[in-house]
């Protein structure tokens, strides 16, 4: 079983819906990340997490909402999904660390807004 | 975080060294090198890290230059698996967050 895992894989979806995507991880890390790719832009960060009690906004969180349920579960909401959000959506974690620490990716999930 | 430049595209021949190189001329100090690739419909995998002196793992080399505004990723034998986009980032002391550059799409010719 993978360490980090997304769902849904694939989502294609109608402008103005909500939508969740998921991640979850059997890690153990306190720390936890949202990023999207768009072609050519390479992956931008959303929002971050340091533990259960902590969120941060990333780079381009607007648009977007999160939630740290439990240690190993980070959930990210489209609240009105619009086709600029159209993108791959990966999850990633890490150990607390002084920036040593690798992250580790989830596969990812394609979100089709129409 | 300060930003890293990377050419955009490189090709090479397989069971043939390869030498990824970025540019990275605002480092700070306590600025951490990574090297993550991704291969297609994968999320980004590490590959290796390092802060000034040269590091190796079973994937790859890191090589730092003395004055750490450049580094090389060095893979040993490119085989087919290795064509990926390979991205060269640096991490604050915080370890806060990563910028991903758009890195270099390595070819590998059989």
């Amino acid at each position: 079983d993978a360490d980090v895992t997304q769902t849904p894989r694939n989502r294609i979806t109608k402008t103005g819906k909500r939508i969740m995507l998921e991640c979850s991880q059997t890690k153990g890390h306190d720390r936890m990340y949202w990023y999207r790719q768009d072609p050519g832009l390479g992956l931008r960060l959303i929002y971050y997490s340091f533990d259960v009690k902590d969120i941060n906004k990333g780079e381009i969180s607007d648009g977007y909402s999160v939630s740290r349920q439990a240690q190993a579960k980070f959930s990210l909401s489209l609240e009105s999904a619009i086709p600029n959000q159209t993108a791959l959506y990966f999850c990633a974690t890490s150990d607390p660390g002084t920036g040593n620490q690798p992250q580790h990716f989830g596969d990812g999930t394609r979100l089709s807004i129409l | 975080d300060a930003k890293t430049t990377q050419p955009n595209s490189m090709e090479s021949n397989e069971e043939e060294p390869v030498h990824l190189p970025c540019n990275h001329s605002t480092i700070s100090g306590t600025d951490y090198i990574h090297w993550y690739r991704q291969l297609p419909s994968q999320g980004p995998e590490y590959v290796i890290h390092g802060l000034t002196s040269n590091v190796n793992n079973r994937m790859a080399s890191l090589a730092i230059a003395e004055d750490r505004k450049s580094s090389t990723l060095i893979l040993h034998r490119a085989t087919l698996r290795d064509a990926a986009v390979y991205y060269c980032i640096l991490r604050d002391v915080t370890g806060n967050q990563f910028y991903f550059g758009t890195g270099t799409s390595l070819t590998v010719i059989p």
